[in-house]
């Protein structure tokens, strides 16, 4: 089992550009999450899905999009990327019981 | 609004010693906290969990201690070795199997000196 995985590791937009994070599970789980981490905040939650076609708004849900097509995959999209973007996402999932399993992130640079 | 506040920032104990990590909550909602690790360049790793009903949980050299009225929980990492050295965070999240994801503290950046 891969558990989960984040493409791509590392990317580098420039202000205004727009691009996908893919994140895959292969441990059937339900709940997926997008959280994005800073220097000194933590991690903050931006989206989420409880199952296949359904989202969520987290914490910091602006200027971000997500979708669920497939129970395995959870997509995060910035449609017009700012410096304020600049940060490591990760991706998590979980069966349900609170236990999160956290892929390896996806460092996002917005110049 | 932080919900989840963590102290300190940063911690540096000798090889044997014993760090203290604290967090303190808001949400009366929240019913289950896990203590997440995590390595430079990795995702965050589950160490170990509680819930409001106990005061206390061991795994290992790990433990957490849980004071529902006060609101606070804290872990302690017995017989610390430099391979502890890491970011650890506290984190909650509400009842219905915590669906809406974990509310994080700022993390603590541990240094286990040989």
């Amino acid at each position: 089992n891969a558990g989960v995985t984040q493409t791509p590791k590392f990317r580098v937009l420039k202000t205004g550009q727009s691009m996908t994070l893919l994140c895959a599970q292969d441990m059937n789980h339900e709940y997926m999450y997008w959280y994005r981490q800073d220097p000194g905040m933590g991690l903050r939650l931006i989206h989420y899905s409880v199952g296949e076609g359904t989202t969520a708004k987290g914490e910091v849900p602006d200027g971000y999009n997500v979708s669920r097509l497939k129970k395995q995959n959870f997509l995060l999209g910035l449609e017009s990327a700012a410096p304020s973007q600049t940060s490591v996402y990760f991706c998590a999932s979980s069966f349900g019981g609170h236990e999160q399993f956290f892929g390896p992130g996806t460092r996002l640079t917005v110049l | 609004q932080q919900q989840v506040k963590q102290s300190p920032q940063s911690l540096i104990v000798q090889k044997g010693g014993i760090p203290i990590i604290n967090c303190a909550y808001e949400n009366t909602a929240f019913d289950y906290f896990p203590w997440y690790q995590q390595f430079p360049g990795k995702g965050p790793a589950l160490l170990i969990a509680i819930r409001p009903d106990v005061s206390e949980k061991k795994e290992g050299r790990f433990t957490i201690s849980f004071n529902k009225s006060a609101k606070q929980f804290s872990l302690h990492i017995m017989d610390s070795q430099p391979g502890d050295s890491a970011t650890y965070f506290c984190a909650a999240s509400k009842g219905g199997g915590g669906a809406d994801g974990l509310t994080f503290g700022k993390g603590t950046h541990l240094i286990i000196q040989p």
